[in-house]
């Protein structure tokens, strides 16, 4: 069966470092993947969507690398502040058409 | 733009009573979801609606949940009778979907349930 994972332990950071999180992922082939925030009592919101294609993405201080052959994607935050606290969901594409499964997410913590 | 509108945002009932969710999602949004999430865990769906019909609800507990979205707009879950492992959060998301294309969900705020 499809499987997510990510990171449980929450992953404390000081500001201005880079938060590095990760998303492995089994019996997947993935057109897409994407990645979303939650804070606590919300709901996830959309950050970053990279395809198969594609090895690298940015959007601000945010950068998704997606490695098809390994089978992962990783999550950088660089210059991290205190508001990037938060829990970090990757999501992936089921066969089912709009279908997405989400990883259990990674807590990130940043201290200043 | 308004987001997605969910009610009530917390709900305690007692085990084997019912209890109703109701959803609106953005508008001209034709694709709807509902997911559970259970503490600590990332959200799992439930049922999926495209306009008016059911896409996918290969994950919901048929015997005890129900979902409707009457004239492919807003949409209520029901849970009846309630079991203790109902405690979650219900949230409701919608996307501006094609068949094909690669849309982002846009979630609303959630239903905290607390089954005692």
């Amino acid at each position: 069966s499809q499987k997510i994972e990510q990171n449980s332990e929450a992953l404390n950071i000081q500001e201005g470092k880079t938060a590095t999180l990760t998303c492995n992922y089994t019996n997947y082939s993935p057109a897409y993947l994407q990645w979303y925030r939650q804070d606590p009592g919300r709901g996830p919101v959309f950050l970053l969507l990279i395809r198969e294609n594609e090895k690298e993405k940015r959007k601000e201080r945010l950068k998704v690398t997606f490695d098809t052959t390994l089978k992962q994607s990783l999550f950088h935050i660089t210059a991290s502040q205190p508001a990037d606290s938060a829990t970090y969901l990757c999501a992936l594409p089921t066969q089912s058409w709009g279908k997405l499964q989400f990883g259990a997410g990674t807590q990130v913590v940043v201290t200043p | 733009e308004a987001g997605v509108a969910q009610s009530p945002r917390y709900k305690i009932i007692e085990k084997r009573q019912s209890v109703a969710f109701w959803c609106n999602p953005i508008s001209g949004h034709a694709t709807l979801y509902w997911y559970q999430q259970i503490l600590g865990q990332g959200p799992k769906l439930l049922i999926q609606f495209q306009n008016n019909g059911v896409v996918d609800d290969s994950q919901l507990p048929k015997d005890r949940f129900s979902a409707e979205r009457l004239k492919g707009v807003d949409s209520t879950l029901k849970i009846q009778p309630a079991k203790l492992e109902d405690s979650a959060v219900y949230l409701c998301a919608s996307s501006f979907l094609r068949q094909g294309a690669t849309g982002e969900l846009f979630f609303g705020e959630g239903s905290r349930l607390t089954v005692l």
